[in-house]
């Protein structure tokens, strides 16, 4: 998967805890980018990285905070897990920006909030 | 919101038929990306069409674009049982983002 993976791939967790997720990538590109996906929902962006410490929110970034200290690691944090968090995380990263290039993505993260 | 819309959501075709579908988006874009997911596993791009492009090729895949009517066409021809998976068109909006599809999900019946 184009040198991208992501920690843990499943996890369960109760409401209320912290949870973080990590994308890791060994392709050295600039842009990475955190999605959620839902039934019915599609994918929906959560936050986006266009480069170390730089990063921006997305269309549902309500209750998640990134951070991205190097190039090759980008962190998904929910501060107080919440039932409706429950949901398939997906990483991608690009080597330009995504809106015009491909996007590679990692295998994904199931996260249950109990 | 910039999402395209991928119609038919569902398609159910047997094995060495052709299979069509549809993107719908609202606004003008420069391109459309076509992503292919496979149960379980992560989006894989497929092609990527310019605006001014009317039609590429890749393969088994045929993708056209009609800017005027603001929708795509992703064809698979002679399909196979590989090519079960959902499929998602995808455009570009803000800065460095891309708004994907619902999504339409294909059985390839062998």
């Amino acid at each position: 998967d184009a040198g991208i993976t992501q920690s843990p791939r499943h996890k369960v967790t109760e409401t209320g805890t912290p949870v973080t997720l990590r994308c890791h990538q060994t392709e050295n590109h600039r842009y990475m980018y955190w999605y959620r996906q839902d039934p019915g929902h599609g994918l929906r962006l959560i936050h986006y990285s266009y480069g170390v410490k730089d990063t921006d929110k997305g269309e549902v970034s309500d209750g998640y905070s990134v951070s991205r200290s190097k190039t090759e690691d980008f962190l998904l944090t929910l501060e107080s897990a919440t039932s409706s968090q429950t949901s398939v995380y997906f990483c991608a990263i690009s080597d330009t920006s995504g809106a015009y290039n491909e996007q590679f993505f990692g295998p994904g993260t199931r996260l249950t909030v109990l | 919101s910039q999402q395209g819309e991928e119609d038919p959501q569902a398609l159910s075709i047997q094995e060495g038929e052709n299979a069509t579908m549809n993107c719908s988006y609202k606004t003008s874009i420069n391109n459309l990306q076509w992503y292919r997911q496979n149960s379980g596993r992560g989006l894989v791009h497929l092609i990527l069409i310019r605006s001014n492009e009317r039609e590429k090729h890749s393969g088994r895949l045929r993708v056209t674009l009609d800017t005027s009517k603001k929708s795509s066409s992703l064809l698979i021809t002679a399909s196979r049982a590989a090519d079960t998976a959902s499929y998602f068109c995808a455009t570009p909006y803000g800065n460095n983002r891309l708004a994907f599809g619902k999504g339409n999900q294909v059985v390839v019946i062998p």
